[in-house]
């Protein structure tokens, strides 16, 4: 069964400096990896993929994430957070078809002032 | 337009009443989902519909009943339900394709149940 491990549960880092979140995987076969984000009370937002291809994805507001294979890794990066980007943020996976995904357990930005 | 849409944003009901979530989108997308959160956790896998047929159901119990009269359209009815059912309960929507396919979230309904 696939699994997303989200190491940090927690991550407070000072507006305008940069951060990483990180995530991990488990497969055996091709996967597919997203990062979505949750503003408090609202529902998830995609803010970027990885299907194929280029390691480095770039994604909405800023983030990035890169895709390691031999370490099984799909971290999240900013290169300088707002408070605006205070928030729960999620990795998934999803291996073949489109019906299921695997959430990590996330992981809340706390952006300092 | 790529919102997926949730009535009602907030529901409180009691254990013995009956009430139902509605979902909608217009994307075109042919499969819908609803997923159960709690609070600090990450979203449930309840129910996938695809092409308007129940694909799959992650063992919920029947007090939860998925219904999806059409290909925008989907609800979940609620009988009987007890205090730990209260959560946020999401729908999303996806394209019906092998690979990696975007699920697109509606912003949530709270449930209370008291």
């Amino acid at each position: 069964a696939q699994s997303v491990t989200q190491l940090d549960s927690q991550v407070p880092v000072f507006e305008e400096a940069p951060v990483e979140l990180r995530c991990n995987y488990s497969s055996s076969v091709s996967v597919y990896l997203f990062w979505y984000v949750q503003y408090p009370n609202q529902g998830l937002q995609l803010l970027l993929k990885y299907l194929s291809g280029s390691t480095l994805v770039k994604g909405i507001n800023g983030f990035e994430a890169e895709f390691n294979k031999s370490q099984t890794s799909f971290h999240l990066r900013k290169p300088s957070v707002h408070i605006s980007d205070t928030a729960e943020y999620f990795c998934a996976a999803a291996r073949g078809g489109y019906q299921k995904v695997t959430f990590g357990t996330g992981t809340k930005l706390q952006v300092i002032p | 337009d790529t919102e997926v849409t949730q009535t009602p944003k907030h529901l409180v009901m009691g254990m013995t009443n009956k009430k139902s979530l509605k979902c909608e989108q217009h994307m075109g997308h042919r499969a819908m989902y609803w997923y159960k959160q709690k609070a600090k956790k990450p979203p449930e896998l309840m129910f996938v519909y695809s092409y308007e047929k129940l694909s799959i159901n992650e063992s919920v119990p029947s007090r939860f009943s998925p219904e999806c009269p059409n290909s925008s359209l989907l609800n979940l009815h609620l009988h009987a339900l007890q205090p730990e059912d209260s959560a946020l309960y999401l729908c999303a929507s996806s394209q019906v394709r092998e690979g990696g396919v975007e699920q697109f979230f509606g912003p949530g309904t709270r449930l209370t149940v008291l």
